[in-house]
């Protein structure tokens, strides 16, 4: 596609219940990015994929977040028994690789409720 | 640690002003650093990427500026229009392994017509 997708734009969830968040980068990026941005704060990195591997996924904040990318595009962000903390918005972003312009994706707003 | 700062948070004008944003960072051993436009709701659109080895870039009615020894960059938007009311984020990738960029909180720019 011409830009970053992700799906679903808005998702409303239980506390406690399980949710996948998507992304779809532009074709041809290697690097793939997943950040959190809270009301009134910039987005805070969660993890980096080059190609198929988490890079570094040091911003995770638990282990109930988890991100898999297995064919080195599409990737899936899972988080496991919902808080109502978990709420912000989801940015994905890619890059043709490393250290290069990233493009962002107009995000996931997750509600826990 | 990496911290970058924006100040202020706001910046309410009329059209027609030119205008300075201004954002600071702690570590100058950077790769590049990136401005980015976040309109109410949706994603990043990115704006202007600087290199390490560059001083400025120019895009239409936007210009950015890079002093990396100072730790600091400089967004100016000529003759503003109501339309560039946004929020404005800047990010550093910055060197050393890590792949990720590091946000400022941005700041809330309102152009009056």
């Amino acid at each position: 596609g011409a830009g970053v997708s992700q799906t679903p734009s808005n998702k409303v969830t239980e506390k406690g219940k399980y949710v996948e968040l998507r992304c779809d980068p532009i074709s041809g990026h290697t690097a793939l990015y997943w950040y959190r941005q809270s009301l009134g704060q910039g987005p805070e990195f969660l993890i980096y994929f080059q190609g198929t591997g988490a890079a570094d996924d040091s911003g995770l904040p638990n282990d109930r977040f988890f991100a898999v990318r297995p064919e080195g595009s599409v990737s899936t962000l899972k988080i496991q028994r919902t808080e109502r903390g978990d709420s912000a918005v989801y940015l994905c972003a890619s890059s043709l690789m490393t250290d290069t312009e990233a493009f962002f994706g107009q995000g996931t707003r997750l509600t826990v409720v | 640690k990496q911290e970058v700062t924006q100040i202020p948070a706001a910046l309410s004008v009329p059209e027609g002003e030119n205008l300075v944003l201004n954002c600071s960072f702690t570590d100058s051993a950077i790769y590049n650093l990136q401005w980015f436009r976040q309109d109410p709701g949706k994603g990043l659109t990115s704006l202007l990427l600087i290199q390490s080895s560059q001083r400025e870039q120019t895009s239409g009615r936007l210009n950015a500026s890079l002093d990396k020894s100072s730790g600091r960059s400089t967004l100016y938007i000529a003759a503003s229009q109501p339309g560039d009311s946004a929020t404005y984020l800047c990010a550093v990738d910055t060197q050393g392994g890590s792949e990720k960029l590091v946000f400022g909180k941005g700041m809330k720019l309102t152009v009056n017509p």
